[in-house]
């Protein structure tokens, strides 16, 4: 089974901050690598498929990129709804798998 | 727009089983591009990907989720727009919120669409 770490495991940035969080797979997953939003008490909401494709409707503050094993999600200016745990996921081969999650609190 | 509903019992004792409904509008179930899934979210936990089922009934389990393994199964009902998720012996390590999700295939595939999510706690 394919293993999926992210970095850092929480952040807190001030709003209109740059915030990059790392997704890192322990086999390589090509493009197969997709990134949700999951806000308290809410659904996961995907906001990047394929690695870099921003999924229609998300802001374009959202930011995907990264092949094979590495790959990072940024958001060039944190804004308060922001405020998530966010989920790199693989689907490269079964089964696939969510990442730890990294949780994004404003300052 | 595609829209997903889980309904089901939110609270059930040690040994009983589980059944969850997952009601979809907005599109067709029988959409080649699509697969019906679930996925669950142990208390303070990452998600967990359970299984999918294609609308011909072709369907796919997680085989890591070793807990799971012989007691879960999910079903599909095109006529009735749903799809279902059935585990037995549920015990408390089953609990947390349960996803129903749809998986686009778009060159790559990923859970597009996702209902809101059923808490379901096992309790006695």
């Amino acid at each position: 089974d394919i293993r999926v770490a992210q970095s850092p495991s929480s952040l807190s940035a001030s709003v209109g901050d740059r915030v990059t969080i790392t997704c890192r797979t322990s086999q390589g997953v090509m493009n197969y690598l997709h990134w949700y939003r999951q806000r308290p008490g809410k659904a996961p909401e995907v906001l990047i498929y394929g690695a870099s494709n921003l999924q229609s409707g998300v802001p374009s503050r959202f930011s995907g990129s990264g092949s094979g094993t590495d790959f990072t999600l940024t958001i060039t200016s944190l804004q308060l709804e922001d405020v998530a745990t966010y989920y790199c996921q693989h689907t490269h081969s079964i089964p696939w798998t969510f990442g730890p999650g990294t949780k994004v609190e404003v300052k | 727009q595609l829209q997903l509903l889980e309904s089901g019992p939110g609270l059930l004792q040690p040994s009983e089983t589980l059944s969850l409904t997952c009601s979809v509008s907005g599109d067709s179930m029988k959409n080649s591009k699509s697969y019906w899934g679930w996925i669950r979210q142990p208390p303070g936990k990452e998600l967990e990907w359970i299984g999918d089922m294609f609308f011909s009934g072709s369907v796919r389990y997680n085989p890591a989720l070793m807990s799971l393994s012989g007691r879960v199964t999910i079903s599909i009902d095109t006529s009735r727009n749903q799809f279902f998720l059935r585990v037995t012996s549920m015990t408390v390590e089953d609990s947390g919120f349960y996803f129903c999700a749809r998986r686009l295939i778009r060159g790559v595939s990923y859970f597009d669409s996702w209902g809101q999510g059923t808490q379901v706690t096992v309790s006695s």
